[in-house]
């Protein structure tokens, strides 16, 4: 089955720039997605189709793919991004969704 | 607005059944899929199943193929999940979520309904 591999945890002051990875093989030739969850909170979409972000998300959040990557970067990190950040795929071989294991983003 | 609502949840017996709802208003509910998902107490988002549009296409993950079961009432705006078979590992939080137009992503989430199988 298809895997999507993200690093568990990361960390950035406030007003840098943090980035969270999603590996998979062959990654380049699927979407990817990438949802927010805040604690206690359902999934927010924050980035869609790799780089396309919904209305009402900030331009902070953007995404981009490179050989088997796909990356979410969060611009001028501010305490409210403090979340868990998942990726997702859609796999067309087993007709499944794929989400990586979650990324913790701590702001210190 | 948009809005998913689940209900159904509770706790049950290993090995019992148990039917959560997906009701759903805001949009025009027979132009879209709709999928499960899960999330273990303090665990990550595990994708559950999915029905399409028109119900003519269903999947599951593997590790609830046989034993759940995802249909859907457009009469309703309702998708079910029914759960049979119940083990200690199915217990989550389940959320339903819509699938953005044609799309394999979810632009809207509900709050989810806890199911929990314990003895």
């Amino acid at each position: 089955s298809y895997v999507l591999t993200q690093p568990p945890s990361v960390s950035v002051a406030p007003g840098k720039t943090a980035r969270i990875t999603c590996g998979g093989n062959n990654i380049g030739s699927k979407s990817v997605h990438w949802y927010q969850q805040k604690p206690g909170q359902a999934p927010v979409l924050v980035v869609y189709d790799d780089y396309d972000r919904p209305s009402g998300i900030p331009e902070r959040f953007s995404g981009s793919k490179s050989g088997n990557t796909a990356t979410l970067t969060i611009s001028r990190v501010e305490a409210g991004d403090e979340a868990d950040y998942y990726c997702q795929v859609w796999d067309s071989r087993s007709d499944h969704v794929v989400f990586g294991g979650g990324t913790k983003l701590t702001v210190l | 607005q948009v809005q998913v609502v689940e209900s159904g949840g509770g706790v049950v017996q290993p090995g019992r059944s148990l039917r959560l709802s997906c009701a759903a208003s805001g949009f025009t509910f027979s132009n879209y899929g709709i999928h499960w998902v899960r999330q273990a107490p303090g665990k990550g988002l595990e994708w559950v199943a999915v029905i399409s549009y028109d119900g003519s296409n269903k999947y599951y993950a593997d590790s609830v193929k046989g034993r759940f079961t995802i249909s859907r009432d457009d009469s309703k705006n309702t998708v079910f999940l029914q759960m049979n078979s119940l083990r200690a590992e199915d217990t989550a939080l389940y959320y339903c979520a819509k699938e953005a137009y044609s799309e394999n992503y979810f632009d809207f989430w509900g709050q989810g309904t806890l199911v929990t199988v314990s003895s």
